[in-house]
């Protein structure tokens, strides 16, 4: 069992349409961060949130911190081929050791 | 440019060669990290480097061995692999060792097939 499990493993989506996907645990993190890998890249980082239900945007992604902070979900809003990719979360636990999930693979066709 | 390099992308070995991995940050980080990426697994923490000193080792196999000869330059040498060890190595910095909010600037990875 993983520790942090992201879902869906993978999603195929036409642009123009939106989407979730999620990250979730029984662990709660002191911070999560969100990535995006495209093919022959390493990951970069898109967002770190902080604080139980703090909500980020940048552009047309919005990322949200569960109440709890044990879960994050991240909306895309009108999707365009270049969010294709490889989404990971990674949170922080409280000795401030960072974990990562298997991520969410999406394709986003023209 | 996430300045973080590695060398080389693209690396087939033989289960009896010896190779190494190269990783140079140009960011002035402190923290130098080696991951290991399988296809539908989290990522996997290898081993973490503070001011060159080694301060974690994830019970890696020994056919993996480190070496930071500064806080600018990681190394992993690999010897006596097996296939199951064919995977994307990833490279990584940040500012600090253990900082919940800090970034870590990955470097485009090795992609290792052990024949």
């Amino acid at each position: 069992t993983q520790l942090l499990e992201q879902s869906p493993q993978f999603l195929s989506i036409q642009e123009g349409e939106n989407l979730t996907v999620y990250c979730n645990s029984s662990s709660v993190f002191s911070s999560l961060q969100w990535y995006r890998q495209e093919p022959g890249e390493g990951p970069v980082l898109l967002v770190t949130v902080v604080t139980g239900g703090e909500v980020k945007k940048l552009k047309r992604l919005t990322f949200q911190f569960g109440d709890a902070r044990k879960d994050s979900s991240l909306h895309i809003t009108a999707a365009q081929p270049g969010d294709t990719g490889l989404y990971l979360c990674a949170g922080a636990l409280n000795n401030n050791d960072m974990r990562f999930g298997a991520g969410t693979r999406l394709t986003v066709k023209p | 440019e996430t300045g973080v390099t590695q060398t080389p992308r693209h690396l087939v070995m033989g289960m009896t060669n010896k190779k190494s991995l190269k990783c140079e940050q140009h960011l002035g980080h402190n923290a130098m990290y080696w991951y290991k990426q399988s296809a539908k697994k989290p990522l996997e923490l290898m081993f973490v480097y503070n001011f060159k000193e080694q301060t974690e080792n994830n019970s890696v196999p020994s056919r993996f061995s480190p070496e930071c000869p500064n806080s600018s330059h990681l190394f992993l040498h690999l010897h006596t692999l097996q296939p199951e060890d064919s995977a994307l190595y990833l490279c990584a910095s940040s500012p600090r060792v253990r900082g919940n909010t800090d970034t870590q600037y990955f470097g485009p990875g090795t992609r290792l097939t052990v024949l």
